[in-house]
């Protein structure tokens, strides 16, 4: 399968611990995002790469959100401290150049209790 | 900041009826993307519209791009049971350096057979 692939798909974790998801894109895409959707929204935008460079951040994240692509491949999105208003799926996405279609991963569901 | 409307927020139709989503932003937009989500999947992308007052179809599936570029349309003709899902429109600030798309809440649409 070479779709974006997400891990893990479900994470469950108590209020103040620390959580880490990754996301491997489509290998030739250079852009990956990283959005949060929660129940009957639309997806939210969080932050961008292009390469290993992280280029936009949304004004809306936290700092207690940090994101990665340390070597231009894979991502990692780490919260910090969670909150219960943290509970949402949180989806990565890639694509091959800026202003093209976005390909989605599955996603993975966080519940914060 | 820029926000995405879209109305309605649900849409119950009878299978073999038409179906249309409008979506309006605040800002002029460089590009509007059109993504589809099945309950309990990830938004797959459907179509790009970048020119003032575009037209494509896709089979049943007709989509504008307004001639201010702040507005778009999605009209599915004689729907079926393989439409359902939540339609969203997604767009990019014209003029900004932003890559990061703005997504609507999306509209649910129900099919009764």
């Amino acid at each position: 399968d070479t779709g974006v692939s997400q891990n893990p798909r479900h994470k469950i974790t108590k209020r103040g611990q620390n959580v880490t998801f990754r996301c491997d894109p489509i290998s030739e895409h250079n852009r990956l995002y990283w959005y949060r959707q929660t129940l009957g929204q639309g997806p939210e935008f969080l932050t961008y790469f292009q390469n290993e460079a992280q280029l936009e951040k949304s004004r809306l994240l936290s700092d207690r959100f940090s994101a990665e692509r340390p070597k231009g491949s894979f991502s990692t999105l780490e919260i910090q401290r969670t909150e219960q208003g943290d509970s949402a799926m949180y989806l990565c996405a890639s694509s091959f150049g800026p202003r093209v279609e976005l390909f989605f991963g599955s996603g993975t569901q966080l519940s914060v209790l | 900041g820029q926000q995405v409307m879209q109305i309605p927020q649900y849409q119950h139709v009878q299978e073999g009826e038409d179906f249309t989503t409008y979506c309006n932003s605040s800002t002029t937009l460089s590009n509007i993307q059109w993504y589809k989500q099945r309950p309990g999947g990830h938004p797959v992308f459907l179509i790009q519209l970048v020119k003032s007052g575009e037209v494509k179809k896709q089979k049943r599936l007709t989509f504008q791009f307004g001639e201010a570029k702040k507005n778009s349309s999605l009209h599915i003709t004689a729907t079926q049971t393989t439409d359902v899902g939540t339609y969203f429109c997604a767009g990019r600030e014209s003029g900004g350096g932003a890559d990061g798309l703005t997504f609507g809440k999306g509209t649910h649409l129900i099919i009764q057979p």
